[in-house]
C-alpha cells in the first residue's frame, strides 16, 4: 500500500529564517506531487506541483520554492520566511500520469506540517 | 471558468439526525468529483469519489453522494450523524489538467 510522509509535523520559526519541509511517498513510482498551503479558516491554495524529477511548476509567485531531487521526494523551501508564510502545509500525490487518466484520479494527502512564523 | 461552490460554510446537526453538505460545480468538461474530510491539524482523507460511473456513490463511514449533471451538484449525505463526523469537508473537482479545484470547505458541527 502507498503512504505519504511529511516532516516535521510542527515548526516554529522566526521571520527571516530559512525553511525546509520534506515530503516522501512510499509504495508507488512516478507520482505527481503537490504542495498546498492552508491558511487559518481558508481552503487550500496550490503552491507547486511536479510531474517528474526536477520538473516543478509554480502556481503562486512568492518567496517559496520547491524541488524534487528524487522520484518520491518533494521539498518545500524558503531562504527567508515572512509572517504571511504561517499556515498548514500539505503535500499530496496522485497517480494520474502512470494510470493514463491525467487529471481524473483522486489525490492522497500527507498529515501536514503546521508552520508558525513569529 | 471552472469552480466548486460549497453552499454552506458551517452546518450544525444533532447527533443521530441526517447530514447534508451541498456542493455545486461549474465545468466545461465532465469532471471527476471528490469529497474529502479533514479533522483538526490532519491531512485530507478521501470519503468518496465520482468518476463517471454510477451517479450514486457510497463512501466510507456511511457517507454517500449523488452526482446530478442537470443540477451540476454533488451533495454529500449521511443518514445519521455521529459525534466523530465533526470536521471540515471539502468538495473537489478535477479540471482536466494537473490542477484540482477545491471548494472553500464546510465545517460540520455535531451537537450531542
Amino acid at each position: 500500500s502507498q503512504t505519504i510522509h511529511q516532516w516535521p509535523a510542527t515548526l516554529v520559526q522566526p521571520v527571516g529564517s530559512p525553511l525546509s519541509l520534506e515530503c516522501t511517498v512510499e509504495g508507488t513510482s512516478n507520482p505527481n506531487l503537490y504542495w498546498y498551503r492552508q491558511a487559518a479558516g481558508r481552503g487550500l491554495q496550490l503552491l507547486f506541483y511536479s510531474v517528474g524529477i526536477g520538473q516543478i511548476s509554480s502556481e503562486v509567485p512568492q518567496n517559496l520554492s520547491a524541488s524534487r531531487p528524487q522520484d518520491r521526494q518533494f521539498i518545500l523551501s524558503s531562504k527567508k520566511l515572512l509572517l504571511s508564510d504561517s499556515g498548514f502545509y500539505l503535500c499530496a500525490w496522485d497517480r494520474s500520469r502512470t494510470s493514463g487518466r491525467a487529471g481524473r484520479d483522486e489525490q492522497f494527502f500527507g498529515p501536514g506540517t503546521r508552520l508558525t512564523v513569529l | 471558468a471552472q469552480s466548486v461552490t460549497q453552499l454552506d460554510s458551517h452546518v450544525s446537526v444533532s447527533e443521530g439526525t441526517p447530514v447534508l453538505l451541498r456542493c455545486n460545480y461549474s465545468s466545461s468538461y465532465s469532471p471527476s468529483l471528490f469529497w474529502y474530510v479533514q479533522h483538526p491539524n490532519k491531512g485530507l482523507q478521501l470519503l468518496l469519489k465520482y468518476t463517471s460511473a454510477a451517479t450514486l456513490v457510497k463512501g466510507i463511514n456511511g457517507f454517500e453522494a449523488e452526482f446530478k449533471k442537470s443540477e451540476t451538484s454533488f451533495h454529500l449525505t449521511k443518514p445519521s450523524a455521529h459525534m466523530s463526523d465533526a470536521a471540515e469537508y471539502f468538495c473537489v473537482a478535477t479540471s482536466g489538467t494537473y490542477k484540482y479545484i477545491f471548494g472553500t470547505g464546510t465545517r460540520l458541527k455535531v451537537l450531542a
